[in-house]
């Protein structure tokens, strides 16, 4: 069966360095998220990309944060200058369409950030 | 705003227990729910959705959950546990008419299952 996956499944970096954090979506979907959970936190919405553009993104998804689909398979999410708290694990997800009943977001298995 | 509370983070069953996790959903629009399961190291797994269908989902491995309106809940249950469900459960809500799609999760449930 068709999964996301994701590298590295875990990254330490120090502070102010930039991470490139990858996943490589189901092939035949269009639509494609961001996800993160801070350990014992919620997991957390961070940005949609669709049409090669990102359709939404949230609050957390400042300037420090792009998204990119670089070569037609691969989604990527850079951040530029990390924190402590960017310190989380991040989902990477695709979905063919918009959810519905025969559609839906599958989860890749996370790339455990740590920054020092 | 959307958001889900699900209650109790640990929950612990026999094994060949009934299974039942609890989630309320706060919506302003009919919603789409869902169940989502994290084996150890391993990312999010869909058990089951609910998309204004059939109130009554049956997902992967057993698991059902009820769509009650009457009660803004959305429990998942399983008449028999296994201890290989022993994992986090995450229960989730989407607005069907929201541009971004985005899933928004609650805090997760740890079903442990005891021999």
């Amino acid at each position: 069966e068709p999964e996301v996956t994701q590298t590295p499944s875990h990254q330490v970096t120090q502070m102010g360095q930039e991470v490139i954090l990858r996943c490589v979506p189901i092939s035949n979907h269009l639509y494609f998220y961001w996800y993160r959970q801070i350990l014992g936190q919620k997991v957390e919405f961070l940005v949609s990309f669709y049409n090669n553009e990102i359709s939404e993104k949230s609050e957390i998804f400042d300037d420090q944060f792009s998204v990119e689909r670089p070569d037609g398979s691969n989604f990527t999410l850079k951040i530029r200058s990390t924190k402590l708290e960017d310190s989380a694990m991040y989902f990477c997800a695709s979905s063919r369409g918009r959810t519905s009943l025969t559609d839906t977001q599958y989860f890749g298995p996370g790339t455990r950030l740590t920054v020092l | 705003a959307q958001s889900v509370t699900q209650l109790g983070s640990h929950v612990s069953v026999s094994e060949g227990a009934l299974v039942l996790l609890r989630c309320n959903y706060s919506s302003s629009v009919p919603p789409y729910l869902f169940w989502y399961v994290q084996y150890p190291n391993q990312g999010l797994q869909l058990l089951l959705k609910y998309t204004s269908a059939a109130t009554l989902v049956k997902g992967i491995n057993g698991f059902e959950a009820e769509f009650k309106k009457s009660e803004t809940s959305f429990h998942l249950t399983k008449p028999s546990a296994h201890m290989s469900d022993a994992a986090e459960y995450f229960c989730a809500v989407s607005d069907p008419w929201n541009r971004d799609d985005k899933i928004i999760f609650g805090k997760g449930t740890r079903l442990h299952i005891l021999p």
